[in-house]
């Protein structure tokens, strides 16, 4: 069972934020969110995780609801090089870390 | 810090052959993982070590691939005989046992 849900795709305009919003309704209370994200033809690079609070990087922001059962991934100013598969990743991240990646968002951000 | 090093970048074979895929994890980082990528069913986890240890092999698909962790800095994953469908990207990434991945730039492979 896929323990996340995320729409296929969007797009974006340069220099607008981008949206990306995910579902976990069955998280339990232990589990992170995870964002990943993958420009084509390379490896995933991490971009941001949480557990309960609104976390804030250089590359981007995470809303998460109260009740946790969903999350938003923030871009502030989406640019060409953002253009990639966003995937939101659920975990306990107890001791290992292990990641299960789904389908992801392919987002396009348009000039 | 050059991050993940993978070997070899893309990798042709023909079907039969023994393939093998090196890994060179971020100094420091003690959990080393290897995934694989195909369009049929995205990105998968393989198999996962701990200090050198195989945790969880569980991904592996069959008797065929074997992984290995010799020290602290390099990794193989071998592939023995291969078969058309282990084509995929293979990626290998390392952490020091906190949520942030770093990944390799990856290995296509054919199998012809």
């Amino acid at each position: 069972d896929a323990k996340t849900t995320q729409p296929p795709s969007m797009d974006c305009a340069e220099g607008r934020a981008a949206n990306l919003p995910c579902n976990h309704s069955t998280i339990s209370g232990n589990e992170y969110v995870y964002w990943y994200r993958q420009i084509h033809s390379q490896g995933p690079q991490y971009i941001i995780h949480g557990l309960k609070n609104n976390e804030t990087n250089e590359m981007a922001s995470l809303i998460i609801t109260e009740d946790r059962k969903s999350s938003t991934l923030i871009l502030p100013h989406a640019t060409l090089r953002d253009t990639a598969v966003y995937y939101c990743i659920v975990d306990s991240g107890a001791g290992s870390y292990q990641l299960t990646f789904g389908k992801g968002t392919k987002l396009s951000v348009i000039p | 810090d050059a991050g993940v090093i993978q070997s070899p970048r893309h990798e042709v074979t023909e079907m039969g052959q023994e393939v093998t895929l090196r890994c060179k994890p971020i100094s420091g980082h003690d959990y080393l993982f290897w995934y694989r990528q195909t369009m049929m069913r995205g990105l998968e986890l393989l198999i996962y070590f701990n200090n050198n240890v195989p945790i969880d092999d569980s991904g592996m698909p069959e008797d065929r691939f074997s992984a290995k962790m010799p020290n602290a800095s390099f990794s193989t994953l071998k592939i023995q005989p291969s078969e058309p469908r282990d084509s995929a990207v293979y990626f290998c990434a390392s952490s020091s046992g906190t949520p942030q991945q770093y990944f390799g730039p990856g290995t296509r492979l054919t199998v012809l």
